[in-house]
């Protein structure tokens, strides 16, 4: 089955910033790749996803980039605010067969620091 | 669309009690899915659901049970509970295959369970 590995599993960093996190899958055959985020106490989010028929997606602070080569995609958020420290979960399906299922990396907890 | 709901929000079990935790979507969704998060964990699948009348186990099934018998409701049950089973639970579903945004699961606010 499918395995998603993400990292780091905390950052901290400075209000105005840019964070990175990035995730590796190992089905080849994945080609959905959506991003939650989770605020303390609450239901995970989505707030930006990608298909493997693009390499990256931007939605105003956030930007997906995805490596199909390499088996990769990464967030970047810029200009990172207070509002912005939550857990952020990737994860990896395939639209393809009987495969329904999203794999969730294990988080990794965005700290924005004013 | 109030989308994903699920109740109880909050719940205290003792070691071998029994109960059902409640999903109702209201968008005519026909996946449906269930997820446990522990501490600082990522979100494991139990059961999930392609439509009524049919559920396939996840990554954690052990000691769960599921049904389907409408596309709006797909119940957990907890049969025996047990300590590992304290755990927040999350619901989820998504849209049907060749529809915009399929594979997008939109999650319920959660049950916080505790087994004592």
């Amino acid at each position: 089955g499918e395995n998603v590995e993400q990292h780091p599993s905390t950052l901290s960093v400075q209000e105005g910033d840019s964070a990175v996190i990035k995730c590796t899958y190992s089905d080849s055959a994945s080609n959905y790749f959506p991003w939650y985020k989770q605020e303390l106490g609450k239901r995970p989010q989505l707030i930006i996803d990608i298909r493997s028929n693009v390499g990256e997606k931007k939605d105003q602070r956030i930007a997906v980039t995805l490596n199909k080569t390499a088996k990769h995609f990464s967030l970047h958020i810029t200009e990172t605010q207070p509002e912005d420290s939550a857990v952020y979960f990737c994860a990896a399906s395939s639209s393809g067969g009987s495969n329904y299922k999203l794999t969730f990396g294990k988080g990794t907890l965005l700290t924005v620091n004013p | 669309n109030a989308g994903v709901t699920q109740t109880p929000k909050f719940r205290i079990l003792k070691i071998g009690q029994s109960m059902t935790l409640q999903c109702t979507q209201d968008m005519n969704h026909n996946y449906m899915y269930w997820y446990r998060q522990d501490p600082g964990m990522g979100l494991k699948l139990i059961y999930y659901s392609v439509g009524a009348g049919i559920t396939d186990k996840g990554e954690v099934p052990n000691g769960y049970n599921v049904s389907r018998s409408t596309t709006e409701d797909f119940p957990l049950r907890l049969e025996l509970a047990a300590p590992s089973q304290t755990s927040v639970y999350f619901c989820a579903s998504s849209p049907p295959r060749g529809r915009i945004s399929t594979d997008t699961q939109y999650f319920g606010p959660g049950t916080r369970l505790t087994v004592l």
